[in-house]
């Protein structure tokens, strides 16, 4: 299955801590996209890296693409409570625009 | 610039009825994309359009169609409707398919069906 499948399901933390996020997959892709979900609504989308592509940062975000370990992670930096959603990986590939979810992690910031 | 707008935002229907789920693009993205979200299933890829014509579908049974428009604007016909379908359904827009790229979520309409 190309899915990506994220670890942990959840993460609890207090308000200024980092939190990571990754995300495994099994076939080859062409770019993994991160999301994020507030209280079950829209996606907002994060970052995109492409599979030629080894880091991407986005303020205090940033997402690393291991392709030989099938791996992404998302870093969160100085948390804060707004930052309280799901969020997910999903992956590109084999000429097909549609994104493949990961189940998400659940990130809880507490102030 | 507006971003994607789907409507209903909730839509209430009947075991067998038949339900109509839209979606409106943001301006200048010809592709449209519709996700089911069910509880303890995940985000599951519905089906896509680009340009007026359906360019792949996930594994979801004929019950769930749907077409775009020639202002691509979408719609998703659930029919005969099951209490399974109960879910969030999301529309996602981008640039033609010919770009590879970062998708725009609407927010979603919640489906219940009873």
């Amino acid at each position: 299955s190309q899915q990506g499948e994220e670890d942990p399901q959840a993460l609890s933390i207090q308000e200024g801590e980092n939190a990571t996020m990754n995300c495994s997959y099994k076939t080859s892709i062409n770019n993994l996209q991160w999301y994020r979900q507030n209280s079950g609504r829209g996606l907002v989308h994060l970052i995109l890296i492409r599979s030629n592509e080894r880091e991407k940062h986005s303020g205090r975000l940033r997402v690393t693409l291991d392709t030989s370990k099938k791996s992404s992670s998302l870093l969160i930096t100085a948390s804060r409570a707004a930052d309280t959603a799901s969020y997910f990986c999903a992956l590109s590939g084999g000429g097909y625009n549609k994104l493949i979810f990961g189940a998400g992690t659940r990130l809880a910031v507490h102030p | 610039e507006a971003g994607v707008t789907q409507s209903p935002t909730h839509l209430i229907k009947t075991r067998g009825q038949q339900a109509t789920l839209r979606c409106s693009p943001i301006s200048g993205h010809t592709s449209v994309y519709w996700y089911q979200q069910a509880l303890g299933l995940g985000l599951q890829f519905l089906l896509w359009y680009d340009e007026g014509e359906e360019r792949n579908r996930g594994n979801f049974p004929p019950r769930f169609s749907g077409r775009q428009f020639p202002n691509y604007s979408s719609e998703l016909n659930v029919n005969a409707l099951e209490l399974e379908d109960s879910a969030l359904y999301l529309c996602a827009s981008s640039l033609s398919f010919r770009t590879v790229g970062e998708q725009y979520f609407g927010p979603g309409t919640r489906l219940t069906v009873t």
